[in-house]
């Protein structure tokens, strides 16, 4: 069984700082995908970015990054220079590699003050 | 990435009655999912859409309230029957493309029922 952990429900960063979101993971599969995605108050979910469990470096696209420790199952999201166009819901996922299922985390929502 | 159209993008319904939502691919995916996302929650996999066959339903989710068609590689229905007002949720459909490091969403339907 997999579950995600995210214990921030809710975060406040200011704009062009940094920020960190929390997850944590539990799974029983050997080969895993842990992902992270966006949702605007419009209900969309935006693809962020993606970390195999075999990858060897980090993911990062763009200001997004994912920092991948493996050996405390871990898999925090981290956002560079904060826009305002940044305040959503953020949601930690993961799918193991054979079911394709996303199990997904209970979601922070950032603010990010002018 | 993949198009992906969902419709309708929210409508309102009576009790009792039943909708049917629409997810169109532009490229034929491996996997296609149905996802709903309660008032305030993270979200929950119903089932995953089969091509030519019955769909596969998670625990606490069956054919009869949630059935699902999947006649072809690139489209899928999610119908929501005898809906009540605890059915008022955003229902996504998902889809997985060559592989489970593309796993994207379709812009998602706002049900409300009353």
């Amino acid at each position: 069984a997999q579950k995600i952990t995210q214990t921030q429900p809710g975060m406040f960063v200011q704009e062009k700082e940094a920020v960190t979101l929390d997850c944590t993971y539990d799974t029983s599969d050997p080969s895993y995908g842990l992902f992270w995605y966006k949702q605007p108050s419009s209900g969309e979910m935006i693809f962020l970015i993606y970390q195999g469990s075999y990858d060897q470096q980090n993911a990062t696209e763009g200001r997004y990054s994912l920092n991948f420790q493996k050996a405390r199952k871990s898999a925090n999201l981290v956002i560079s220079a904060s826009q305002l166009g940044d305040s959503a819901m953020y949601f930690c996922a993961s799918a193991g590699d054979s079911s394709y299922k996303l199990i997904f985390g209970s979601g922070t929502r950032l603010l990010v003050r002018p | 990435s993949a198009v992906i159209s969902q419709k309708p993008s929210r409508d309102i319904c009576q009790r009792g009655t039943s909708l049917t939502i629409q997810c169109q691919v532009d490229s034929q995916v491996t996997m296609m999912f149905w996802y709903r996302q309660q008032p305030g929650q993270s979200l929950t996999l119903i089932a995953t859409a089969n091509q030519g066959s019955e769909a596969t339903y998670e625990s606490g989710f069956v054919i009869d309230k949630f059935p699902i068609s999947r006649p072809n590689l690139t489209f899928s229905t999610l119908t929501v029957s005898n809906m009540s007002p605890e059915d008022s949720s955003i229902y996504l459909c998902s889809v997985v493309l060559d592989s489970i490091t593309e796993a994207f969403f379709g812009q998602g339907t706002r049900l409300t029922v009353v």
